[in-house]
């Protein structure tokens, strides 16, 4: 799978709208782009994924730029809840499903 | 939402004993994975286990590690004997779909293995 560059941590205050940058400039297109979080303690939580289009649920908003090689995983209106280690992972469609972590992005929210 | 649980939380035990971690993985889920993770380092994929087989294992899945799931109960990972590197936290993992449909893994609160 291609790797990914984020950044090491990033800070941000409740209710603010949070943008988490993720690089994947070799990504392939049968590449799939997933995010996680995981805070102290825990396992990791999924929160969204894509491929090419934009994505959203109850978590996040997941903005895919168009030649795919970087994403951004948009938290509105952060809580302290939302503190934690957040992952953006490739996975190669048809792939054994495993997912490979690397350091994240240590996301800090401020009361 | 779903929660896969994983027994017992920590376990401390010597070197060269044989040690079995737990997981009850969500109930209607089909594919299985352990993790590994060493304090302060990345989480890192060990295995995973579909329709009583392994699919797929790491480097890090060395011979004195096995996996299985007798009876659709339990999905465990046991090592034996243990050695001062097996020392870390190991989440288990459930997904109901795997390989091409891709699935989001639900993960337990992990397992923390103090091998003395």
């Amino acid at each position: 799978d291609a790797k990914t560059t984020q950044p090491d941590s990033m800070e941000s205050t409740e209710g603010e709208t949070v943008h988490l940058p993720c690089s994947h400039a070799t990504i392939s297109g049968n590449e799939y782009i997933y995010w996680y979080r995981q805070v102290p303690l825990q396992g990791p939580e999924y929160v969204t994924h894509g491929l090419q289009q934009n994505t959203t649920n109850s978590m996040a908003f997941l903005a895919i730029a168009s030649d795919r090689k970087s994403s951004t995983l948009i938290l509105p209106h952060v809580s302290l809840r939302d503190a934690a280690v957040y992952h953006c992972i490739l996975r190669v469609a048809g792939g054994n499903n495993k997912l490979t972590f690397g350091q994240g992005t240590v996301l800090s929210v401020i009361p | 939402g779903p929660k896969v649980l994983q027994i017992p939380s920590h376990q401390i035990i010597d070197m060269g004993q044989m040690v079995t971690l737990n997981c009850d993985p969500v109930s209607n889920h089909l594919y299985f994975y352990w993790y590994k993770q060493i304090l302060g380092q990345q989480m890192e994929f060990l295995v995973n286990f579909y329709n009583g087989k392994v699919m797929e294992k790491s480097k890090l899945f060395k011979d004195q590690f096995s996996v299985e799931r007798p009876d659709g109960s339990y999905f465990t990972l046991k090592i034996q004997p243990t050695a001062l590197e097996d020392s870390a936290v190991y989440f288990c993992a459930s997904s109901y779909w795997g390989g091409y449909n891709y699935a989001e893994q639900f993960f337990g609160p992990g397992t923390r293995l103090t091998v003395l």
